[in-house]
């Protein structure tokens, strides 16, 4: 498809186990972007792509959470240990470009919804 | 990272009514794009503004951009159910890192 795909759209699973989220953005945007959404919540920056670089991790809530991306298109994230407190919706969003005093419009998968029992 | 506020939390109107959201922050905008979310879905960029004093218009939408580029407000025009969803503000810094979103108005319009 032409837009940004996430998966799963929707996992569950027991605390203490990993899960890894897939996003595949759209073609040729360099930039990529997760974002976790807790129920009834805003937005929060967890990590952002631009290639394959990732110039600033800081916004990831602790070391079980990671994030790659290869190839400047696929990226996954992985959360290690899952602990109840990670159930929200992960959003991804790619972007055509990001450079110096602009951001370009984000587009936005439809998420994977993860569920910690 | 810059911290953005939203106003109100939640809105609860009629059809036909006028509203305002607004988004502020105490750092200067470099630029500030405004996203609509409904459930389900990833949010929707609706405008971006750049120019302090920045006005644009999408059909019923009015975005204005503060003089000083500090705070941004969102204006409906009678407002319809098609509105409801949960309306965000979104700011970078320089180099597009740290892209950030506000907490967000919720937003409901009753028929």
């Amino acid at each position: 498809g032409a837009g940004v795909s996430q998966s799963p759209s929707n996992k569950v699973t027991e605390k203490g186990k990993d899960v890894e989220l897939r996003c595949d953005p759209i073609s040729g945007h360099t930039a990529l972007y997760w974002y976790r959404q807790r129920l009834g919540q805003g937005l929060e920056f967890l990590i952002y792509f631009q290639g394959n670089s990732a110039p600033d991790k800081s916004g990831l809530p602790s070391d079980r959470f990671s994030a790659e991306r290869t190839g400047e298109s696929v990226s996954t994230l992985t959360i290690q240990r899952t602990q109840q407190e990670d159930s929200a919706v992960y959003l991804c969003a790619s972007s055509p470009y990001s450079h110096r005093g602009s951001t370009g419009e984000l587009f936005f998968g439809e998420g994977s919804r993860l569920t910690v029992l | 990272t810059q911290l953005l506020e939203q106003s109100p939390q939640f809105l609860s109107i009629q059809e036909g009514e006028n509203l305002t959201v607004y988004c502020n922050s105490s750092s200067v905008f470099s630029s500030l794009q405004w996203y609509r979310q409904e459930p389900g879905e990833g949010p929707v960029l609706l405008v971006t503004v750049v120019t302090g004093g920045e006005v644009k218009k999408l059909k019923r939408l009015t975005f204005q951009f503060g003089d000083a580029r500090k705070d941004s407000s969102l204006h409906i025009t009678a407002a319809q159910p098609g509105d409801t969803g949960l309306y965000l503000c979104a700011t970078g810094d320089n180099y597009g890192q740290n892209f950030v979103f506000g907490p967000g108005t919720r937003l409901s319009v009753l028929p």
